[in-house]
């Protein structure tokens, strides 16, 4: 099947200090990815969509300027956090659909990236 | 948004099957249900798919009655192993960024007894 891989899958950083962290879809081409925040005995909520070649869709509440969406190629979506302080610490999740070849458009997930910000 | 409702937990016991119900009762035409499992500090991953009557793969089985207002996940003897959170998904699977796909309810925690 489909494989969305993210790296880093654990950071420690300082506050104040910006992190990134990276969603490639490994085999497949993605027009569109999505961000998920989980928080600890939580479901994911989605922060936002990642579109190849344009800004970024965010969902209510969820802050532009401080959660940086870039989607420069078919295959890799980044998010950076700026500016991280602890209540940004999270386990931050990326998705990608597969419409190619016999791709159904189901939905991948990377297997998570554990944010702590000290 | 389409909104799912699952039971927060449930418990089984090594070898019993288990059936997780999820109701979505403004589900539309277009919707497809898609089950994950999730286990701790990793992301989903896809257990199942389904639009109407009976799906079934390797893993599990998806029963969806006629109406498509519930769907139930069906898990054949289930392990230790499976012991995870169980998420339904309602939503177009073909609309690009469709965010009726993308939200996640509360899920249903699977713990499986010895």
């Amino acid at each position: 099947g489909a494989v969305v891989s993210q790296h880093p899958s654990r950071v420690i950083c300082k506050s104040g200090t910006s992190v990134k962290i990276e969603c490639r879809s490994l085999d497949f081409q993605a027009t569109t990815m999505f961000w998920y925040r989980q928080f600890p005995k939580q479901s994911l909520m989605l922060m936002a969509t990642s579109n190849e070649g344009s800004k970024a869709t965010y969902e209510q509440g969820v802050e532009k300027d401080k959660f940086l969406i870039n989607h420069a190629s078919l295959t890799l979506s980044t998010l950076t956090v700026t500016s991280a302080h602890p209540e940004d610490s999270s386990f931050y999740i990326c998705s990608a659909r597969d419409y190619g070849g016999s791709g159904t458009g189901e939905l991948f997930f990377g297997e998570g990236s554990r944010l702590t910000v000290l | 948004l389409a909104k799912t409702t699952q039971p927060i937990s449930m418990d089984s016991y090594e070898g019993q099957e288990v059936n997780i119900t999820c109701s979505h009762n403004n589900i539309a035409t277009n919707d497809y249900i898609t089950w994950y499992q999730q286990f701790p500090s990793q992301g989903p991953r896809f257990i199942i798919q389904g639009y109407k009557t009976k799906v079934t793969n390797e893993v599990a089985s998806l029963f969806i009655p006629a109406d498509r207002k519930s769907s139930t996940l069906s898990l054949p003897r289930v392990s230790l192993s499976d012991t995870a959170v169980y998420y339904c998904l309602v939503g177009d699977p073909i609309s690009s960024g469709s965010a009726r796909q993308l939200t996640f309810g509360s899920g249903t925690q699977l713990t499986v007894l010895p």
